[in-house]
């Protein structure tokens, strides 16, 4: 069964730090790999996909940037947070039909 | 406007009765996944379709493509069925991006 783990689940960062959010998906070759973020109490919007290692595609602009460094990872970052980052990032997967998600990271930028 | 309307934003249902939710797509949508967001953040897959129907358990839902709309019906409503309900669809153009509706927050109560 396919499994993915994200990480960190929770970070307090202050405004101007960088920021690296990690997601692994285990027993699924070659998934097609996604990042949404989405607002307190708000919607969902996907951010990134990824369809194969190395290849990325920014679906929305927000000062972020993500990475396909290996088949099974994902990389979500930015060199200077700003207070808008808040939020909950989740990671998802799919193997172009259903998509699924990850237990998201919770991210307070103060 | 939303290209994905859900209705309606907010619903708190007695503990044993039955409801519908429902979403309008102006977009066109190709097929849709309903989800349940846990109080911690995590989305729980209910339903993946293309157009038509289906069920599972006290759950039931279908997609009507062509009057461009999805339901989920919940029936004897349990207190665990509380969450925030989102539905999202999927337009031809690949990558599997999902555009989200603004959810519902059901409250099941005793």
């Amino acid at each position: 069964a396919q499994t993915i783990h994200q990480w960190p689940v929770a970070e307090i960062k202050a405004v101007g730090s960088p920021l690296s959010l990690g997601c692994t998906i285990k027993g699924k070759s070659s998934p097609n790999l996604y990042w949404y973020w989405q607002a307190t109490g708000g919607t969902l919007q996907q951010l990134f996909y990824s369809i194969t290692v190395g290849q990325v595609e920014s679906v929305v602009q927000l000062n972020l940037s993500a990475s396909r460094p290996k088949d099974d990872q994902f990389i979500l970052s930015t060199e200077k947070l700003l207070l808008s980052h808040s939020g909950f990032y989740l990671c998802a997967w799919s193997d172009i039909t259903e998509v699924f998600f990850g237990k998201g990271t919770r991210l307070t930028v103060v | 406007g939303d290209k994905v309307k859900q209705s309606p934003s907010a619903l708190s249902l007695q503990e044993g009765t039955n409801s519908a939710l429902r979403c309008n797509f102006s977009i066109a949508a190709t097929t849709v996944q309903w989800f349940l967001q846990n109080p911690r953040g995590s989305l729980i897959n209910l339903f993946y379709l293309v157009p038509g129907t289906k069920e599972n358990g006290r759950l039931k839902s279908a997609f009507d493509s062509k009057e461009s709309y999805s339901t989920l019906h919940i029936r004897d409503a349990q207190l665990e069925d509380s969450g925030t309900y989102f539905c999202a669809a999927e337009t031809t153009g690949g990558n599997n991006k999902l555009t989200f509706g603004q959810g519902t927050v059901l409250s099941v109560i005793p």
